[in-house]
């Protein structure tokens, strides 16, 4: 079983959409949970970081973690279609150390 | 952001040659740099950790022979791939920290597709 589920998808949806993303997670030990945007051939850049479970909301971004489920969400509302790209989970037990990414979903948002 | 590069973007070579990846930390002192690799549809894996001055950790099943990782500076780590056969055809790509506490200070380089015919 890997570490870190995420659907790949693809995932298409029309512009305006609400999107939702999500992974699961087998390592308790994981306190620090990420959501990065990765354009074709590009490095990741961060969208959302948070360490604790609840939600925190950033924008047209809203990242949520249930560490008690095991499961994490980002929510895209509004979506417009340069929203398209491969989004990432990641976490980790220890700050920047030892990142554990998902495959990554691919998202279209549709004009 | 802070700003992270790295090159070439793109390389193809030869089976059998050795290939460098350069990865810069343009405006901040990058106390650790990670190395990652992607295969196509695939999750970014942690290949090894470098910090300044130090050896590299390699996580398990990473060749630290054929990944060698110099870390000589605060703003440059460069990733070698020696003797790169077709199987080392992946997606490099470098992060770098100045604080390895907190992931909100780790920044990615826009990746290195390496292609080994």
């Amino acid at each position: 079983q890997k570490e870190v589920e995420q659907d790949p998808g693809p995932l298409s949806v029309p512009e305006g959409a609400i999107v939702s993303l999500n992974c699961t997670y087998s390592n308790s030990a994981f306190q620090y949970f990420m959501w990065y945007r990765q354009y074709s051939r590009k490095g990741p850049e961060l969208l959302m970081y948070t360490y604790s479970s609840g939600n925190k909301e950033d924008g047209r971004f809203t990242a949520q973690v249930d560490k008690s489920s095991k499961y994490i969400s980002l929510f895209i509302r509004d979506s417009q279609p340069s929203d398209s790209a491969t989004y990432l989970c990641a976490m980790s037990a220890q700050g920047a150390q030892k990142l554990v990414f998902g495959q990554g979903t691919r998202l279209t948002i549709n004009p | 952001g802070a700003v992270v590069s790295q090159h070439p973007s793109r390389v193809i070579c030869k089976s059998g040659t050795s290939v460098k990846i350069e990865c810069r930390s343009l405006d901040f002192q990058a106390t650790t740099m990670f190395w990652y690799r992607q295969f196509p549809k695939q999750s970014l894996m942690l290949m090894a950790t470098s910090n300044e001055g130090s050896k590299a950790t390699y996580e398990q099943g990473v060749e630290k022979d054929k990944f060698l990782i110099n870390h000589a500076s605060l703003t440059l780590s460069t990733l070698t791939v020696t003797s790169a056969h077709p199987e080392d055809s992946s997606f490099y790509i470098c992060s770098a920290t100045i604080d390895s506490a907190t992931n909100e200070k780790l920044f990615f380089g826009s990746g290195t597709q390496l292609s080994v015919l």
